[in-house]
Formats: C-alpha cells, sequence, structure tokens
C-alpha cells in the first residue's frame, strides 16, 4: 500500500529570535542524547550530546536541556540564523548489556528561519 | 580529518536483485552503525558493527546484512530488494570502544531506489 509520510512538526521564528525546540524521548533507561540537524540532501549533523547525569549542556549558540523525570528533551538556539532552518532530530541511546552505538531517533522537526 | 564516505552516492536497481553498500568511517573510528532513513518511517537502525562483529541489530528481515573489515570499514547488502526497500541509507561512525555511548558522525548516505 502507499505508505504515508511522517508529518513533521514545524518551528517558524524569525532571523535572529530564540528557537526551542522539544522531543520526547522514549526509554527511561538512556542514558545519552543527541541532537542532530538534517539539511536537504545530507546526512544528520551532530550538534550537542548530553549524558543522562547531567541536566544541560551548552554549545555554541546551542543548548541542550534535559527532564528525566518527564522524558523531555530540549534544544534552544540562540540568535537563530537563515542557516539554521532544517530538520532537527533528537535521538536516545540505551545500554542493551554494556556499550552499544543504536540511536532511536526522534520523528524530526522542521526548523524554517523567516528572514 | 576526513568525514564519514559512502559509495555510491546513487543507486537504482530492479525489484528482485541485490546492492552492497559501502561506507568508509572517520579515521580512528572503529564502531560503524547503519541506518535507513524513508518518510514513512524516518530513522530506524539497521546494525552496529565493533571490531568487525555485529554487536546489535534492528528490526529488518534477514534481507539486509552487513560487514566490517579490520580497517573498520563497512558494507551492507540487501538481497532480493522489494520497492520499500527504497530509502536513505546512512552510515555513522563513532569513536566508542568500550564502556559508555559515544557521538555518531554520519555520512551523506546511499539514496537507493527501486524500480
Amino acid at each position: 500500500g502507499e505508505s504515508v509520510g511522517l508529518h513533521l512538526p514545524t518551528l517558524s521564528v524569525q532571523e535572529g529570535d530564540n528557537s526551542i525546540i522539544n522531543c520526547a524521548y522514549s526509554n527511561s533507561a538512556s542514558d545519552y542524547f543527541i541532537w542532530y540537524k538534517q539539511e536537504s540532501g545530507k546526512g544528520p549533523q551532530f550538534i550537542i550530546d548530553i549524558r543522562s547525569n547531567m541536566d544541560k549542556r551548552q554549545g555554541q549558540r546551542v543548548t541542550v536541556l534535559l527532564n528525566k523525570t518527564v522524558k523531555h528533551l530540549s534544544l534552544q538556539i540562540a540568535a537563530t540564523q537563515p542557516g539554521d532552518s532544517a530538520v532537527y532530530f533528537c535521538a536516545e541511546n540505551a545500554p542493551y548489556g554494556g556499550a552499544t552505538n543504536k540511536l532511536i531517533f526522534g520523528t524530526g522537526t522542521l526548523l524554517a528561519v523567516q528572514p | 580529518k576526513a568525514g564519514v564516505t559512502q559509495t555510491p552516492r546513487y543507486l537504482i536497481k530492479t525489484r528482485g536483485q541485490q546492492v552492497t553498500l559501502s561506507c568508509s568511517p572517520i579515521s580512528g573510528h572503529r564502531s560503524v552503525s547503519w541506518y535507513q532513513q524513508t518518510p514513512g518511517q524516518g530513522l530506524q537502525f539497521l546494525f552496529e558493527y565493533f571490531s568487525e562483529t555485529q554487536r546489535n541489530k534492528g528490526n529488518f528481515p534477514g534481507r539486509f546484512s552487513g560487514r566490517q573489515f579490520s580497517n573498520s570499514r563497512s558494507e551492507m547488502n540487501v538481497s532480493t530488494l522489494e520497492l520499500g526497500d527504497s530509502a536513505l541509507y546512512l552510515c555513522a561512525s563513532s569513536p566508542l570502544s568500550s564502556g559508555a555511548s559515544y557521538e555518531q558522525y554520519f555520512g551523506p548516505g546511499t539514496r537507493l531506489t527501486v524500480t
């Protein structure tokens, strides 16, 4: 049958404003989280990561917040620029009896920056 | 340092054929993971290789297989292609050796179209 594309939530912001992208993760055992940015025709680009023993981490113009109580992640982008327009994914990594790299991705959020 | 490279970038195959995709990780990275990205299902984990061993596998049929060579380069193979296998296949490498999970860096992907 015909597959239905994922309906991506869209966040539209004005250039220069701050953006907040939210993500709910699924596994309370997940101990590592990553935010990726994906532009059209490219692979996901690493933005920032955070481990479960932290609740906040800052990078250049970006901040990730982790709330383990409600299994929620957010990515804050300061002074959003047109080049920030892309799809943003959160991903979680749950330990499966040892070291592993098995990321579970969210559905993504389309960030549209208006000049 | 060169990023993750994938070949070929684009591929068109016919139903029933088989295909092999290649991935070269970032120098020094020993963990290679593969993901499938489609509009309908988003980004889904296929498998992960470390030191030439498959360490983790996602929920894909046995038609999907992979391997890793001693130089950490990896290949994935899909046999008896189906129309639904049309997707962007992404490879990611990680410096993970043991213990906690580490960031994964993605290549540009191979766009596979099955007709």
